[in-house]
């Protein structure tokens, strides 16, 4: 069981706009640590999204947008295309013990 | 160009043991943490625990704790992640992933092309 929870699936139409949520605890994003957001489309390598937060890498379209508050972080992706489909994954750290990077479960977009 | 290259595909058996490697160029290898992250088949990611190079300060996730070692070697630029026993649940994609920078907490921006490691009798 993953320590970042995110639902297992989210699905749009080409066009419309889908959200992601990643919850943790007071040991991870509730302790203010960032999150960041990784896209994977099928057969290939992790792709980062976005970072600390909501900030998007440099050629990473403006359609993607994350926010966080509290124990809790979202990814926003307005416009949805048929290449958007693929898994999504938010990553943070868990300053218990002695730290540890933690993922959520990813949850699978499907473009309708 | 930044990057990292990871070793090859590896088929082994039960009980075998394994060391695949990642190794980095065009950046300060040393001023970056380096991750280790196994995707089993159709599973998600999970980051078995990272290092960095620059003083070998290694941190592993709980449940990968005395199953694996990560080590390092900067005068190689690379990194491993070494089994001593493996087993059938360690077939998996192994990737490794550099942070943006210094801090444990960064994303990993620089991703390995993965290593496909095959435990089968």
């Amino acid at each position: 069981q993953s320590v970042l929870t995110q639902p297992p699936s989210v699905s749009g139409a080409p066009g419309q706009r889908v959200t992601i949520s990643c919850t943790g605890s007071s040991s991870d994003i509730g302790a203010g640590h960032d999150v960041h957001w990784y896209q994977q489309l099928p057969g290939t390598t992790p792709k980062l999204l976005i970072s600390d937060d909501s900030n998007r890498p440099s050629g990473v379209p403006d359609r993607f947008s994350g926010s966080k508050s509290g124990t809790s972080a979202s990814l926003a992706i307005t416009g949805l295309q048929a290449e958007d489909e693929g898994d999504y994954y938010c990553q943070s750290y868990d300053s218990s013990l002695r730290g540890r990077v933690v993922f959520g479960g990813g949850t699978k977009l499907t473009v309708l | 160009e930044v990057q990292l290259v990871q070793s090859g595909a590896e088929v082994k058996k039960p009980g075998e043991s394994l060391k695949i490697s990642c190794k980095g160029s065009g950046y300060s290898f040393t001023s970056h943490w380096i991750g280790w992250v196994r995707q089993m088949p159709g599973k998600g990611l999970e980051c078995m625990g990272i290092i960095y190079p620059g003083d070998s300060d290694t941190r592993y996730t709980p449940s990968f704790q005395g199953q694996v070692t990560i080590s390092a070697d900067k005068s190689f630029s690379t990194a491993y992640l070494q089994w001593s026993s493996l087993q059938a649940s360690d077939t998996a994609i192994y990737y490794c992933a550099r942070s943006v920078g210094a801090t444990a907490s960064d994303a990993f921006d620089i991703w390995g092309q993965g290593t496909i490691v095959t435990v089968s009798s």
